[in-house]
């Protein structure tokens, strides 16, 4: 079975622009969650999709928001670019959500 | 708020030795407590997880231990190799919920 897909894998934007992510699960998982990885505030959760809907939330701003489509691959958007959003993103796919849940390798995201 | 404390930050093991990463949790909600192992320029992967019904778990080299009063839990890797030299998270749950709430990771390095 593949395992989680990220692309891009590497980005480099400009302060203020926006950027989309997208991130296929493994076969047959429908839960997709988003986590934010940074040397100073670790893995921190972003959001859940589960079967088209967002199902759980974490504590960022507006800017971060994403989606899920009915094959149950991701897209997750941040808008208005601070240099502060520089991280790792990682996708973590799960069959229902709740326990296992596999990481992809992430899209390392540098704003200037 | 920090609800999952991770001791210690790194740690130095000869090749052949036990490594010792603790982990102390504040929400007694969490009933899910994985470990993930991360490779520099990789996603998290899954290594093993703990429910709190039962107070230990091993995994060939690898074994959690859990203490469910003291809300603290443990991964202890036997024989400890080179090719184990990596940073750990250990993580918290709601099983109903997606979120994992992350330790702020152990740098592990194994030494010949």
């Amino acid at each position: 079975k593949a395992g989680v897909t990220q692309t891009p894998r590497y980005l480099i934007k400009t302060r203020g622009q926006q950027v989309t992510l997208s991130c296929s699960p493994i076969s047959g998982h429908r839960s997709v969650s988003w986590y934010q990885q940074t040397p100073g505030q670790g893995l921190q959760f972003l959001f859940e999709y589960f079967s088209e809907t967002q199902r759980n939330k974490g504590n960022f701003p507006g800017r971060f928001s994403g989606r899920q489509f009915s094959n149950s691959r991701s897209e997750m958007n941040v808008s208005t670019l601070e240099l502060g959003d520089s991280a790792l993103y990682l996708c973590a796919s799960s069959l229902t959500g709740a326990a296992e849940q596999y990481f992809g390798p992430g899209t390392r995201l540098t704003v200037t | 708020q920090q609800q999952v404390k991770q001791s210690p930050q790194s740690l130095i093991v000869q090749k052949g030795g036990i490594s010792i990463i603790n982990c102390a949790y504040e929400n007694t909600a969490f009933d899910y407590f994985p470990w993930y192992q991360q490779f520099p320029g990789k996603g998290p992967a899954l290594l093993i997880a703990i429910r709190p019904d039962v107070s230990e778990k091993k995994e060939g080299r690898f074994t959690i231990s859990f203490n469910k009063s003291a809300k603290q839990f443990s991964l202890h890797i036997m024989d400890s190799q080179p090719g184990d030299s990596a940073t750990y998270f250990c993580a918290a749950s709601m099983e109903t919920a997606s979120k994992l709430t992350f330790g702020t990771g152990t740098r592990l390095q194994v030494t010949l």
